[in-house]
């Protein structure tokens, strides 16, 4: 069956530091998503793609974010400069976008836990 | 999207039937009410969809109450493996924008062997 990978699995950065944050979502989907969850607490949505743009991005999801699909595979999420309270496990999602809106699934990565020192 | 309620915890026994209770008051006639689920570690998980009937698939069964105000996620035989933190979403069918997910606090479910 299909799935959405995500790598590294665990990244380990000093503050101040970027990263990029690198997703492969399922092949034949068109929407993609990042959500980010703080350890211990809710899942938090931050931007979802759609047609090579940002069609919707959360208050989270400032300056110090951005996204971008490089190929046609990997789904980037980038963070310029990285601060403590950036640590979290950061989900990529994507969906197929056909069909009933409101019937749509969304299929979660295995996420990366982003440590920030 | 419209806001859901559910407890904080739950609990079973190993191959006991779980119904997972969830609050909609306020859902409009035009919202899905989704499930998801999030295995300790993992990403979240879809689990079933329904907007009126009530739904089955191989994973679990979604009974909506005739008013819509309220829905039951059921496990037929809870294993070890259901034990998650289960969410219940609502979804706009008119809702034509990136489509985000919502997620509240869920439902820990606790599987005793």
């Amino acid at each position: 069956e299909p799935e959405v990978t995500q790598t590294p699995s665990h990244q380990v950065t000093q503050m101040g530091q970027e990263v990029i944050l690198r997703c492969v979502p399922i092949s034949n989907h068109l929407y993609f998503y990042w959500y980010r969850q703080i350890l211990g607490q809710k899942v938090e949505f931050l931007v979802s793609f759609y047609n090579n743009e940002i069609s919707e991005k959360s208050e989270i999801f400032d300056d110090q974010f951005s996204v971008e699909r490089p190929d046609g595979s990997n789904f980037t999420l980038k963070i310029r400069s990285t601060k403590l309270e950036d640590s979290a496990m950061y989900f990529c999602a994507s969906r197929p976008g056909v069909g009933v809106w409101g019937t749509d699934t969304q299929y979660f990565g295995p996420g990366t836990r982003l440590t920030v020192l | 999207d419209a806001k859901t309620t559910q407890p904080n915890s739950m609990e079973s026994n190993e191959e006991e039937p779980v119904h997972l209770p969830c609050n909609h008051s306020t859902i409009s006639g035009t919202d899905y009410i989704h499930w998801y689920r999030q295995l300790p570690s993992q990403g979240p998980e879809y689990v079933i969809h329904g907007l009126t009937s009530n739904v089955n698939n191989r994973m679990a069964s979604l009974a909506i109450a005739e008013d819509r105000k309220s829905s039951t996620l059921i496990l037929h035989r809870a294993t070890l493996r259901d034990a998650a933190v289960y969410y219940c979403i609502l979804r706009d069918a008119q809702e034509t924008s990136g489509s985000r997910l919502t997620f509240g606090e869920g439902t820990q479910l606790t599987v005793n062997p």
